[in-house]
């Protein structure tokens, strides 16, 4: 079973201030998720990948499948960013296995 | 196009009892998954539907159970609660499955068993 690592745990940052957040994965996959969770709880799918980069706004995700990791960079961060960023990977057909999170707190 | 939508959204129940969950895909979505998040072990994959069959199923007891309907509508049952099953419950619809492509997740079900 693939283990998913994500750091940091917490992450504070001022208003602005470029963020990365680290996910690694055991096993090969055959695509990763960027996941954002708001405090009300629901889960918004911010990025699927299994190769390169993605851009969407203020938001990039690379993924090296060599090195079996992934980043998560928000640029010009702002406190309407602050939530829980949750990696997922799967092989194949098998289900989707979840890192614990990243806790991002921006202040203004 | 309306979103996933869950019900219900809050629960309380008792150690014993058993409960249903309901989750509304997006039209046109075939897949159901549902998860259990807890702040202890995370979001945990349950099982997933499609079109009305099982794809894929988690490693929980046998008291948790699920089905789909043919209007893709899915239903999770857990019987005998235990203090344990409180949990935020989730649903994601997708069209084609959880292994071919992006999931759309529910505002969850908050499950309190006391």
């Amino acid at each position: 079973k693939n283990e998913v690592e994500q750091s940091p745990q917490n992450l504070t940052a001022q208003e602005g201030e470029f963020i990365t957040i680290n996910c690694s994965y055991s096993v090969g996959i055959s695509a990763l998720h960027w996941l954002q969770q708001h405090p009300g709880g629901g889960i918004v799918s911010l990025f699927m990948l299994s190769s390169g980069k993605k851009k969407h706004g203020r938001l990039i995700a690379t993924i090296n499948i060599q090195e079996k990791h992934s980043s998560l960079h928000i640029t010009a961060s702002h406190p309407r960013d602050s939530a829980v960023y949750i990696c997922a990977v799967r092989e194949g057909n098998t289900p989707l296995v979840f890192g614990k999170g990243t806790r991002l707190s921006v202040i203004a | 196009k309306a979103g996933v939508t869950q019900t219900p959204r809050y629960l309380i129940k008792t150690r014993g009892q058993q409960v249903t969950l309901s989750c509304s895909p997006i039209s046109g979505h075939r897949s159901v998954s549902w998860y259990q998040q807890t702040p202890g072990q995370g979001l945990q994959f349950l099982f997933e539907y499609f079109s009305e069959t099982q794809r894929n199923k988690g490693n929980f007891p046998g008291r948790f159970s699920g089905r789909q309907f043919s209007n893709s509508r899915s239903e999770m049952n857990v019987s005998t609660l235990e203090l344990g099953d409180s949990a935020l419950y989730l649903c994601a619809s997708s069209p084609l499955g959880q292994s071919n492509g992006e999931q759309y997740f529910g505002p969850g079900t908050r499950l309190t068993v006391t």
